[in-house]
């Protein structure tokens, strides 16, 4: 599984644009990225997934550069219920999926 | 849709006691997974079940913890004896083969072992 690196956290503040880069140097031709979040004490929550280009969904921005090796997840606007914590996932759909959550970003945003 | 069902939400047990954490999947759904959060190691895959079958049981930590889903529709999973090291939120989550990437989570079962 290819292993991603994310920033522990991050500051914003309402309204701002936050952007926030993972790095998966050794993904593979298979895989897809995906992003979850995860408010305090609920389970993680799908927000997008792709695998090339940009992609774009009512909640976010994804954007993949074209060797792949980094992804930027973006939040337009961000507003003080937008703070919890974010994760980058790299895996590829082989009939199975098992997904590696790392320890994410934990995005506070302030009034 | 109800979502994933996680029954008990809050379980609290002294040392040595059974401990059985229950989970109702997504209707439709044929995988499903059991996690464990902790604020040291973070959410860490258990178990994995696809078409009611362990697929990937490599991140059980030890013989105490055991699953098993009977049908479709329901999952268990249990530790025993508990030990205060087994404190944490453990989650369910359960996903649809048309899109296995996007998993589904229920609301966790808080463990807390005295």
């Amino acid at each position: 599984l290819a292993k991603t690196t994310q920033p522990i956290s991050m500051d914003s503040y309402e309204g701002q644009e936050v952007n926030i880069t993972c790095s998966h140097n050794n993904i593979a031709t298979n895989d897809y990225i995906t992003w979850y979040q995860q408010f305090p004490s609920q389970g993680p929550r799908f927000i997008i997934q792709g695998y090339k280009t940009k992609v774009t969904n009512e909640v976010a921005s994804l954007f993949i550069p074209a060797d792949r090796k980094s992804s930027t997840l973006s939040l337009p606007r961000v507003s003080l219920s937008d703070t919890a914590v974010y994760y980058c996932l790299v895996g590829a759909y082989s009939g199975y999926s098992t997904l590696t959550f790392g320890k994410g970003t934990m995005l506070l945003v302030s009034p | 849709d109800a979502g994933v069902i996680q029954s008990p939400r809050h379980e609290v047990t002294e040392m040595g006691q059974e401990v059985t954490l229950r989970c109702k999947p997504i209707s439709g759904h044929n995988s499903l997974f059991w996690y464990r959060q902790t604020m040291m190691r973070g959410l860490e895959l258990l178990i994995y079940f696809n078409n009611n079958v362990p697929i990937d049981d490599s991140g059980m930590p030890e013989d105490r913890f055991s699953a098993k889903m009977p049908n479709a529709s329901f999952s268990t999973l249990k530790i025993q004896p508990s030990e205060p090291r087994d404190s944490a939120v453990y989650f369910c989550a359960s996903s649809a083969a048309r899109d296995p990437d996007t998993q589904y989570f229920g609301p966790g079962t808080r463990l807390t072992v005295l």
